[in-house]
């Protein structure tokens, strides 16, 4: 099946720096690419959609300055938290649909990101 | 709205039967997914019904009635690595996935 790649895994970071998250497709070609976040025994909330070559659509209550989602090719979008304080540490995981098919989204392993 | 539910928790004893329901209600519909989650890891894909009925995959079965808005994921001969989150989500018309709170498994000897 296909494959999806994040990177880094766990990152510990210092309150006021910026982490950048990448999520690559690595058989496929991902037209749009998703952004999730999960705080603990809680589900995914989608943060937001990115299409390659377009400006990310972000979700209510998302400040899109704060995450920074950039989509440059169809295998790579990256998510890049800002100024990062503790209560932006979560789970973050990124999904990728093939173009050529609508219905499915192929799910990375997830960054845990924690600040200090 | 869109709304997903299931039951917050569940407990089963191994080797046994457990069924997982969710109901919905979304403005559209492109399919139901089926996930199972771990602790600490990302969802890994379970199944996907689109058309009314029964689809079957080894130890995991998942149902589907649009009419009711309602699926339910059956697992079989439950062993302890089944212990789990199993998320339900729903594709809306707009071919995003809304998904529901999750139902965590508990598995007992």
């Amino acid at each position: 099946g296909a494959v999806v790649s994040q990177h880094p895994s766990r990152v510990i970071c210092k309150s006021g720096t910026s982490v950048k998250i990448e999520c690559r497709s690595l058989d496929f070609q991902a037209t749009t690419m998703f952004w999730y976040r999960q705080f603990p025994k809680k589900s995914l909330m989608l943060m937001a959609t990115s299409n390659e070559g377009s400006k990310a659509t972000y979700e209510q209550g998302v400040e899109k300055d704060k995450f920074l989602i950039n989509h440059a090719s169809l295998t790579l979008s990256t998510l890049t938290v800002t100024s990062a304080h503790p209560e932006d540490s979560s789970f973050y995981i990124c999904s990728a649909r093939d173009g050529n098919e609508r219905n499915t989204q192929y799910f990375g392993p997830g960054t845990r990101l924690t600040v200090l | 709205g869109q709304n997903i539910d299931q039951p917050t928790e569940m407990t089963a004893t191994e080797g046994a039967i457990v069924q997982i329901n969710c109901t919905y209600q979304t403005s559209g519909f492109n399919g139901l997914f089926w996930y199972q989650q771990h602790a600490g890891e990302a969802p890994t894909f379970l199944s996907y019904n689109v058309l009314d009925g029964l689809e079957e995959k080894g130890r995991f079965s998942s149902f589907l009635s649009r009419s009711k808005g309602y699926s339910y994921l059956l697992l079989k001969e439950l062993q302890m690595k089944d212990s789990a989150s199993y998320l339900c989500a729903v594709m809306d018309s707009n071919y995003q996935l809304i998904w529901g709170a999750g139902t965590k498994l508990i598995i007992k000897p």
